[in-house]
């Protein structure tokens, strides 16, 4: 069975804070794919990160940073220095190699204040 | 401009009542797809589309017919509305090089209200 789970309900920063969201998977896929997804105020679903499962450097991109445990089936998503308009839900997701379908997680809701 | 467009943006319907959420897509995907969003539980899939004249049942089912005559389009029908139907839905779209890249495309969502 494919399953993610964030565990974060909501979180809760001030500015410039570093946040980090977690994200656990199952999957009995050997070939899997792990995306996360921002879903600002607006509610329109933006791509952020996709990671396959023969890949576990972590990757940063400006503020943003995702580490990747297969060992813990984790992909954790952190925002460094977090703005205002970090303020969103975000969605972890998984997918195996046919990518027919992704199994979100239930999203975490991230408030940033200023 | 090019990406996956989803109409209505907002319903309102009656128990009972019946109605199709279009979606459309512009960039020659194979795969497109239905979810529908609950606060608390993500986004769960209701149906799915590997290709014209192929669909398959997702998570959630029940209550929804799909079809999938051209490369371009996928409506939603819903048979006989429900309050259990109140949701945000998402149409999105890939193909399986892009997707293994990107992910999919999402539509603008659909906000339905069964009263």
């Amino acid at each position: 069975a494919q399953k993610v789970t964030q565990a974060q309900t909501e979180i809760s920063v001030v500015e410039k804070e570093d946040v980090t969201l977690d994200c656990v998977y199952e999957t009995r896929d050997t070939t899997y794919y792990l995306f996360w997804y921002k879903q600002p105020p607006s509610g329109e679903l933006v791509f952020l990160i996709r990671r396959n499962s023969f890949d576990e450097q972590n990757e940063i991109s400006g503020r943003y940073s995702w580490n990747f445990q297969k060992s813990t089936s984790s992909f954790n998503f952190t925002i460094t220095a977090s703005q205002v308009v970090d303020s969103a839900v975000y969605f972890c997701a998984l997918s195996g190699n046919n990518f027919n379908k992704f199994y979100f997680g239930s999203g975490t809701k991230l408030n940033v204040k200023p | 401009n090019a990406g996956v467009t989803q109409t209505p943006k907002f319903q309102v319907l009656k128990t009972g009542q019946s109605m199709t959420l279009q979606c459309a897509q512009d960039m020659n995907h194979e795969y497109m797809s239905w979810y529908r969003q609950d606060p608390g539980m993500g986004l769960r899939l209701i149906h799915y589309s590997v290709g014209a004249g192929i669909t398959d049942q997702g998570e959630v089912p029940n209550g929804y017919n799909v079809s999938r005559s051209t490369t371009e389009d996928f409506p939603l029908r819903l048979l006989s509305a429900a309050p259990s139907q109140t949701s945000v839905y998402f149409c999105a779209s890939s193909y399986k090089g892009r997707a293994a890249i990107y992910g999919y495309t999402f539509g603008s969502g659909t906000r339905l209200t069964v009263v």
